[in-house]
């Protein structure tokens, strides 16, 4: 059964404080990796898709990496504004279409 | 170009009555996905529709829930006699339906449904 898993549910870390999220998965016919954020209240917002192991793609403090079983999402040196939930979904080839399945996301305080 | 609509962005219902839920893709969009979402919880898949077609809606529950995509309109999800247990943020999604490659979702801001 296709299945994502978050790690840690929840991080508490200091301003400046850097660290890693974790996002692993076991699912057949892998079409891609994402990443989003969703602030309290609000929808996910698109952040990273990752279509190999080895890739790596950057955004501002957030850097997403993608192995064959997980994928990390590093944050370098965060601010309060980056307190949210990401979350993280693979995107399988499943009956005819590419189902999007996500994990229960880990929630990120970042404290001045 | 407008991201995903959702309206109302808040849906307060009493115990049996029915809850209309309407979603506009992003313009170029023929694809649209529903999600449920409880407190602390991730989304949970609820149905996959393009125009007038619905792909898979292995995630609905077969009693009280429907939902359509009509060629013209907006994406509704439908509830009829709602219970206090379907309370939840329901969120919509398009994309553009790229076949054969990875089709990246964009999510409206999400109607939170309360019933009392």
């Amino acid at each position: 059964e296709d299945q994502v898993t978050q790690s840690p549910e929840a991080l508490r870390l200091q301003e400046g404080e850097s660290s890693s999220l974790n996002c692993s998965y076991t699912v057949s016919g892998l079409r891609g990796l994402f990443w989003y954020r969703q602030d309290p209240g609000k929808g996910p917002e698109f952040l990273f898709t990752l279509y190999s192991a080895g890739e790596e793609k950057e955004k501002e403090r957030l850097k997403a990496t993608l192995t064959k079983k997980e994928s990390f999402l590093h944050i370098t040196a965060p601010k309060p504004e980056d307190s949210a939930t990401y979350l993280c979904a693979v995107q399988a080839y499943s009956g005819g279409y590419n189902k999007l399945i996500f994990g229960a996301g880990t929630r990120l305080a970042v404290h001045p | 170009n407008a991201g995903v609509m959702q309206n109302p962005r808040h849906l307060v219902r009493r115990r049996g009555q029915e809850a209309r839920l309407r979603c506009s893709p992003m313009k170029g969009h023929s694809h649209v996905y529903w999600y449920r979402q409880l407190p602390e919880e991730g989304l949970k898949f609820m149905v996959y529709l393009q125009k007038e077609n619905i792909i898979d809606e292995s995630g609905m529950p077969k009693e009280r829930f429907s939902a359509e995509f009509p060629k013209e309109g907006p994406s509704i999800l439908r509830i009829q006699q709602v219970v206090r247990g379907d309370s939840a943020a329901y969120f919509c999604a398009s994309s553009p339906g790229a076949s054969g490659s990875t089709d990246t979702q964009y999510f409206g801001p999400g109607t939170r449904l309360t019933v009392l």
